[in-house]
């Protein structure tokens, strides 16, 4: 089965400095992998995919990730930490093993990022 | 509208009753999915649908939730006899198109507490 794994529920960091948020996935196919991003009282925003045309893979708001197989991970990175960016975050893999033709989407716990002034 | 709309925001309910959530997707969105998100977790899978057909239900945690989507738009989740441990978010979401690699665009969620 599918799984995802986050490291780290919580993440504090201060405006303007480096963020990351690590994302570990599980799947016996080739993975499509997605982060999104959830404010308070609202859905989820997607910020960007992996469909295997670029290991690297630039999203909305200066975030990016970087897909690496051997080590099954897909973390997220932004250089610079804004304000605005405080939020959670959740890293999905769509599909399942059992080769569905569609995007079910099996999610982590989320990270929930902190940015101090 | 311009994204996927879900009503009420909130419902809250006694043990015991029927609710009905539901969820407008975008307009000519094929795929459309139901999670539910307990607190301080990730969203969980709970049915599929491709335009009117129900083609994955396993998500559903009991007999006691039902979900339709008759015209191959609009779609409602139905939870009967509520329990408390229902109280989650319900959260929907439509792509586009089907496939493994179609993002997905979320509705704000329905805030269902059950007392």
């Amino acid at each position: 089965a599918q799984s995802v794994t986050q490291l780290g529920s919580h993440v504090s960091v201060s405006e303007g400095a480096l963020v990351l948020l690590r994302c570990n996935y599980s799947s016996s196919v080739p993975p499509y992998l997605f982060w999104y991003v959830q404010y308070p009282n609202q859905g989820l925003q997607l910020l960007l995919k992996y469909t295997s045309a670029a290991t690297l893979v630039k999203g909305i708001n200066g975030f990016e990730a970087e897909f690496k197989k051997s080590e099954t991970s897909f973390h997220l990175t932004k250089p610079s930490a804004h304000m605005s960016d405080a939020a959670e975050y959740f890293c999905a893999v769509s599909g399942d093993a059992g080769g569905t033709s569609y995007g079910k989407l099996t999610f982590g716990q989320g990270t929930i990022l902190t940015v101090h002034p | 509208g311009a994204g996927v709309s879900q009503s009420p925001r909130y419902k809250v309910a006694k043990r015991g009753q029927d609710v009905a959530l539901r969820c407008d997707p975008i307009s000519g969105h094929v795929s459309l999915f139901w999670y539910q998100q307990a607190l301080g977790q990730g969203p969980e899978f709970l049915t599929y649908f491709q335009n009117e057909a129900q083609l994955d239900k396993s998500g559903l945690p009991s007999d006691r939730f039902f979900a339709e989507r008759p015209e191959g738009s609009v779609s409602t989740l139905k939870i009967q006899r509520t329990q408390q441990e229902d109280s989650a978010v319900y959260l929907c979401a439509s792509s586009q198109r089907d496939g493994p690699n179609q993002p997905q665009h979320f509705g704000d969620g329905t805030r269902l507490s059950i007392l």
